[in-house]
């Protein structure tokens, strides 16, 4: 069955710190994997795509890794902002048609 | 400003009332889909179309109905509400599919059904 699992639900982190969060899939075939953040009251906004022949994508504070093989992904955030406070969704996309699959997300809370 | 805009963003609808979800796109995007996010779940997509004039089902699409007369437009219509259907509503487009470009989606509607 094709299912993104995303690990921690929720995360609270202090302000300035470095959080990984990390996605789990088992979609098969696969096309690309995409990190989206979703803050309070808003739609989804991409934060990195990436292909099955691409391991890292950094898109400023954020960095997401891609490992194939195991079928795991995550994003890094460097120095926290309270900005960054949101939920952070992974988002895998089969070969073929249009299959999206989306993880439940984590809610990550940053703290002064 | 260029987007995928949604109305309205707030609904309250009693049970087996009818009503229509507004999405438009200036964007000149071929995709256009509807999700709805329940609380603990990932987006679930509901309908889905790849142009004018064409539209297919998605994963839960019972209850509701789609339409695409324009490449801009693609309203979602709810025929006869029911409480199951509380839920955010979002809109997404994307240039082509869901292959190498990423989705834009709209700000959400957020339905109540009493």
């Amino acid at each position: 069955k094709n299912q993104v699992e995303q690990s921690p639900q929720s995360l609270i982190i202090l302000e300035g710190k470095n959080c990984t969060l990390q996605c789990n899939y088992t979609v098969s075939p696969f096309s690309n994997l995409r990190w989206y953040k979703q803050d309070t009251g808003r739609g989804p906004v991409s934060l990195t795509i990436m292909t099955f022949s691409e391991n890292t994508k950094s898109n400023g504070r954020y960095t997401a890794t891609l490992d194939a093989d195991t079928k795991q992904s995550s994003l890094h955030i460097t120095a926290s902002q309270l900005s960054d406070s949101a939920s952070y969704i992974c988002v895998v996309i089969r070969s073929g048609g249009f299959k999206t699959i989306f993880g439940a997300g984590t809610r990550l809370f940053v703290k002064a | 400003n260029a987007g995928v805009t949604q109305t309205p963003k707030f609904q309250v609808l009693k049970t087996g009332q009818s009503m229509t979800l507004q999405c438009a796109q200036d964007m000149n995007h071929e995709y256009m889909s509807w999700y709805r996010q329940d609380p603990g779940m990932g987006l679930r997509l509901i309908h889905y179309s790849v142009g004018a004039g064409i539209t297919d089902q998605g994963e839960v699409p019972n209850g509701y109905n789609v339409s695409r007369s324009t490449t801009e437009d693609f309203p979602l219509r709810l025929l006869s509400a029911a409480p199951s259907q509380t839920s955010v509503y979002f809109c997404a487009s994307s240039y082509s599919g869901s292959r190498e470009y990423g989705y834009t989606f709209g700000s959400g509607t957020r339905l109540t059904v009493v």
